[in-house]
């Protein structure tokens, strides 16, 4: 079945540093690809969807400007937190679909600020 | 845009019982709902999804029922077992996209 890669599983940074987080899919193409934040004991929020070979789409309240979303190729997409505070401590969450699938998701990434 | 509601946001029962979440949405362009259950820490995995054109489904001791016309859809987990405690939550997609909308989860617990 269709796999999606979430790299790093876990990140601690200072606040005021960038984290770059890559979510990849392995065995299948995903010209979109969708990014969550889910805050705990919360559902999952939709960011951006990532679209291969254009402008990612944000959702409403999303700094395009501070999460930065580049989708290079059919098989990766990166979300990049610039300049990150303590507030976006969250898991960050990717997911991609192939054509006969249901939605994967990854493994999530476990952002801390300190 | 899409809003989706899920009820109860917690819920118990006794191993063996049966469990039942509920969810309704407003986007009637919306047609295709999956459940997803999530360990703490964990990705979502789809357990079970349904499509407008289909009025239930099953999958072993997993059931979902979707009513177009009130715009609500329901999780069935029979003969519940303690490695069923996990939060849920349903989703909604408009028409020809994978775009999805999460209600705001249910943490099952399975007592024994």
């Amino acid at each position: 079945g269709a796999v999606v890669s979430q790299h790093p599983s876990w990140v601690i940074c200072k606040s005021g540093t960038s984290v770059k987080i890559e979510c990849r899919s392995l065995d299948f193409q995903a010209t979109t690809m969708f990014w969550y934040r889910q805050f705990p004991k919360q559902s999952l929020m939709l960011m951006a969807t990532s679209n291969e070979g254009s402008k990612a789409t944000y959702e409403q309240g999303v700094e395009k400007d501070k999460f930065l979303i580049n989708h290079a190729s059919l098989t990766l997409s990166t979300l990049t937190v610039t300049s990150a505070h303590p507030e976006d401590s969250s898991f960050y969450i990717c997911s991609a679909q192939d054509r006969v699938s249901p939605l994967h998701f990854g493994n999530g990434t476990r952002l801390t600020v300190t | 845009g899409e809003n989706v509601e899920q009820h109860p946001s917690t819920l118990s029962v006794q191993e063996g019982d049966s469990a039942v979440i509920k969810c309704t949405y407003s986007d009637s362009a919306s047609n295709y709902f999956p459940w997803y259950k999530q360990e703490l820490g964990k990705r979502p995995q789809l357990i079970i999804d349904i499509r407008s054109n289909v009025g239930e489904k099953k999958d072993q001791r997993i059931a979902v029922t979707l009513n177009k016309t009130a715009k609500h859809f329901s999780l069935h987990i029979t003969e519940t077992q303690p490695e069923d405690s996990a939060v849920y939550f349903c989703a909604a997609s408009p028409r020809g996209g994978n775009k999805l909308t999460f209600g705001t989860g249910t943490q099952l617990k399975v007592e024994l």
